[in-house]
């Protein structure tokens, strides 16, 4: 079974515009971590915000925010006020005992900054 | 030099060259991971080492070949490789391999093409 899920193979949106990028996760696990990244044409993985299965407040980091939604076991992405360089490719990935501790990955949202 | 490096940046070689793909990471982490990436399907977990111990052996063919001969460095020697694995490699580190909590951080990838 999947364990997460990224339901938008791609995403045009207008510069300026926030954009919710969707995932959903599967654990049996009542600890684990959610990650976000991001990936540009360029090809590295860069880190962005993370969301402990613990924590009480959303996570924000600058114009990215993680709406957590622990019964839907949801875990949305939020940028606010895009930008031409937001474009890349989005992964959201969990982490669990299940897994021992590696990074379960989604198949990725392509997000395209329309100007 | 900040965070995960790798070397090259890109790799072009014949079916019978031998070569070696090199990461470094400069955050004080004790775990490091090797993944391949192919067009249009998800990270695949490759190898993990944990404090130079490999702890993670995905099916990857003898092919390839790690090694890690100290907490900040990374080596993947590549012998005799089919055009298939043709992708880009991506080298992570984290602070260590055992909560949910550990995030990894990213180099920028080796694009790999095997004529």
């Amino acid at each position: 079974a999947q364990k997460i899920t990224q339901t938008q193979p791609g995403m045009f949106v207008q510069e300026k515009e926030a954009v919710t990028l969707d995932c959903t996760y599967d654990t049996s696990d009542p600890s684990y971590g959610l990650f976000w990244y991001k990936q540009p044409s360029s090809g590295e993985m860069i880190f962005l915000i993370y969301q402990g299965s613990y924590d009480q407040q959303n996570a924000t980091e600058g114009r990215y925010s993680l709406n957590f939604q622990k019964a839907r076991k949801s875990a949305n992405l939020v940028i606010s006020a895009s930008q031409l360089g937001d474009s890349a490719m989005y992964f959201c990935a969990m982490s669990d005992r299940d897994s021992n501790y590696q990074l379960i990955w989604g198949a990725g949202t392509k997000l395209i900054i329309k100007p | 030099e900040t965070g995960v490096t790798q070397t090259p940046r890109h790799l072009v070689m014949g079916m019978t060259n031998k070569k070696s793909l090199k990461c470094e990471q400069h955050l004080g982490h004790n775990a490091m991971y090797w993944y391949k990436q192919s067009a249009k399907k998800p990270l695949e977990l490759m190898f993990v080492y944990n404090f130079k111990e490999q702890t993670e052996n995905n099916s990857v063919p003898s092919r390839f070949s790690p090694e890690c001969p100290n907490s900040s460095h990374l080596f993947l020697h590549l012998h005799t490789l089919q055009p298939e694995d043709s992708a880009l490699y991506l080298c992570a580190s984290s602070q260590d391999q055992d909560s949910s909590t550990d995030t990894q951080y990213f180099g920028p990838g080796t694009r790999l093409t095997v004529l």
